[in-house]
């Protein structure tokens, strides 16, 4: 059974410059929920999408956007990037929070 | 929202030796999982353990939640076991999502 799969792996972007991120969950999760890591936040939570639905919202700017499609891939999309944006972004799955969630290798974002 | 705290927050080790990683929150939770970063990032699942005992190899977790505490256990440790470990809880309160602990960064001396 393949993993939880994002990608791309590592990225380099501009600062004012868009980036998208892709997250491709479990066979048949249909939960998908993305995290930022950074040295001096640790792991905070993004977004969690079950279905198509935006389900949870992290405590972060608008810049930061997600969507799912039917397929439950799922993308992250942060417009007009910020230094402090360089991260490593994780994305999980879940068949059911009663069964726990299983991430990705994480796509590691950095904004010159 | 709730809090996790992990400690120790850096723990030395020569391999071999056994340690036990605790993990501390302050409500109750409906999931509680520990993880292992990887040097490459990625976040490895050890156990998912709202509560109870598991074990899995020299690895084993316990999680009283009604004293709202989680022990992670290392025997025999080994150079491969280094890295940072993470518990993450998911509040009992409908919100599906991990909050993550600070993590405990383990090295293995050789």
């Amino acid at each position: 059974k393949a993993g939880v799969t994002q990608t791309p792996r590592y990225l380099i972007k501009t600062r004012g410059q868009q980036v998208t991120l892709s997250c491709s969950p479990i066979s048949g999760h249909r939960s998908v929920s993305w995290y930022q890591q950074t040295p001096g936040q640790g792991l905070q939570f993004l977004f969690e999408y079950f279905s198509e639905t935006q389900r949870n919202k992290g405590n972060f700017p608008g810049r930061f956007s997600g969507r799912q499609f039917s397929n439950s891939r799922s993308e992250m999309n942060v417009s007009t990037l910020e230094l402090g944006d360089s991260a490593l972004y994780l994305c999980a799955s879940s068949s059911s929070p009663n069964y726990g969630y299983t991430f990705g290798s994480g796509t590691r974002l950095t904004v010159v | 929202g709730i809090q996790v705290e992990q400690s120790p927050p850096d723990l030395i080790l020569q391999e071999g030796a056994n340690s036990t990683l605790r993990c501390n929150f302050s409500d109750s939770v409906n999931n509680l999982q520990w993880f292992h970063q990887n040097p490459w990032g990625q976040l490895i699942n050890l156990f998912y353990i709202p509560s109870g005992t598991k074990q899995n190899g020299r690895l084993s977790a316990t999680t009283v939640a009604t004293e709202r505490y989680s022990l992670l256990y290392i025997s025999s440790s080994q150079t491969t076991d280094s890295g940072v470990y993470f518990c993450a809880v998911d509040p009992d309160f409908g919100n599906e999502k991990l909050t993550f602990g600070t993590g405990t960064r383990l090295t293995i001396i050789p």
